[in-house]
């Protein structure tokens, strides 16, 4: 079966650095995607991997690596509005998008 | 330009009574995907549209739900008769098309509660 696996929830303080690890199993592999949602709203587009390696956005980066069905999102520099739930979602073969549960990321100051 | 629109945004329904959501995805886009979320849960895909034809409804209960989208624009999807069990959030999604990986945008969902 397909599988995605991430934290259910974690904390950091404001300001600090987290990383949200995400661990996949899946009927071939099209990409890799993050959303971030905030409570009571629609899931928006972090990032996108489909190469091995680090990509960077800012305060966000997003690392992948194939041959071990990894990745994690690396958020810098933590404000309070980052408190959310971080969505790891990874593209099958058929480009059908299987989600995580998510991980709720709290933020105190 | 405006995004995805989904409306009603709550819905408070008995068991058993019918209840619709509609979708009105991003100008373009022709692959519309509807989505349930339950609490603490990633969506679940129920039904993909690539223009009006349903390329994906694997996981819709076929025996209550349905959904169309006659021109291949505006989607409703529909629950008849609702069970305690269909609370969630009902989401919606476009995107420029889905047989390349393409980024999905999504509505901001109808919250319904089956009482």
């Amino acid at each position: 079966g397909q599988n995605i696996d991430q934290p259910t929830e974690m904390t950091a303080t404001e300001g600090a650095i987290v990383q949200i690890n995400c661990t996949y199993q899946t009927s071939g592999f099209n990409g890799l995607f993050w959303y971030q949602q905030h409570a009571g709203e629609a899931p928006t587009f972090l990032s996108y991997n489909v190469l091995d390696g680090l990509e960077e956005k800012g305060r966000f980066s997003s690392f992948l690596s194939r041959s071990k069905g990894y990745s994690y999102l690396l958020l810098k520099e933590l404000q309070m509005k980052d408190s959310a739930s971080y969505l790891c979602a990874v593209m099958d073969s058929n480009y059908q998008l299987i989600w995580g549960a998510g991980t709720k990321l709290i933020i105190k100051p | 330009e405006a995004g995805v629109v989904q409306s009603p945004r709550y819905k408070i329904i008995e068991k058993k009574q019918p209840v619709a959501f509609w979708c009105n995805p991003i100008s373009g886009h022709n692959t519309l995907y509807w989505y349930r979320q339950n609490l603490g849960q990633g969506p679940e895909l129920l039904i993909r549209y690539e223009n009006e034809e349903a390329v994906d409804d694997s996981q819709l209960p076929k025996d209550r739900f349905s959904a169309e989208r006659l021109k291949g624009v505006d989607s409703t999807l529909k629950i008849q008769p609702a069970e305690l069990g269909d609370s969630a959030v009902y989401l919606c999604a476009s995107s420029l098309g889905s047989g390349d990986v393409k980024e999905q945008f999504f509505g901001p969902g109808t919250r319904l509660t089956v009482l």
